[in-house]
């Protein structure tokens, strides 16, 4: 079955330490996409990439970093520097020419303490 | 981006179609309606989208007015598993648009045994 897979589903961390977390996908899709969402409220985009080996940043991505050295896989770093980490975190991909048409991983539910 | 606007909630018995409406009276002639939903706790699902002429997909049918001020989705056959908040956004595809997906408030439909 294609489709996108992040894990863990849930994480836990201390204050201070960075953390990877992982997101994979097997549709072909170029774009890939990470949004966080706080309970409650909308998706905030936190990085985009279009293509392999290209990345940029949307509208939260102060404390975070990706990289994007193959077609499949998108991890997202939250690093010490993210104020409030503690998020539900998800990754997207989008198939060529179809920017909205996402396709979304079940989310990983960080908590850091 | 035209804006939209949708019921805050409604019901449906399960069994039967649910029809989901949103206004989009401001679209302009090159904008997509897409729909989303997201059940509670997971990460949002793309369901259909289209120009103006109606589409239907293995979850949904889409019927957007001749005008293309108003549209309405629809589940033929609600079952439990379509509770869930949705989402009607209108969208330009191509040009410089990398896809930052933002949702509005939604309908909760909440479907009856």
């Amino acid at each position: 079955d294609g489709g996108i897979t992040q894990s863990p589903k849930y994480l836990f961390r201390k204050e201070g330490q960075n953390v990877t977390l992982s997101c994979e996908q097997n549709l072909n899709h170029d774009a890939m996409y990470w949004y966080r969402q706080d309970p409650g409220q909308g998706l905030r985009l936190i990085y985009y990439s279009q293509i392999v080996n290209d990345f940029q940043k949307g509208d939260i991505a102060e404390g975070y970093s990706v990289s994007r050295e193959k077609k499949e896989s998108f991890p997202l770093t939250v690093t010490s520097a993210q104020k409030n980490p503690t998020a539900f975190y998800l990754c997207a991909s989008s198939p060529p020419g179809e920017a909205y048409e996402q396709y979304f991983g079940p989310g990983t539910r960080l908590t850091v303490t | 981006d035209a804006k939209t606007t949708q019921p805050p909630s409604m019901d449906c018995a399960e069994g039967r179609a649910a029809n989901l409406p949103c206004n989009h009276s401001t679209i302009s002639g090159n904008e997509y309606v897409y729909w989303y939903r997201q059940i509670h706790s997971q990460g949002p699902q793309y369901i259909i989208h289209g120009l103006k002429n109606n589409e239907t997909n293995e979850m949904a049918s889409l019927i957007i007015t001749e005008d293309r001020k108003s549209s309405t989705l629809i589940l033929p056959h609600a079952t439990l598993r379509d509770t869930a908040v949705y989402y009607c956004i209108v969208r330009s595809r191509g040009g410089t648009s990398y896809g930052k997906l933002t949702f509005g408030q939604g309908t909760i439909l909440t479907v009856h045994p």
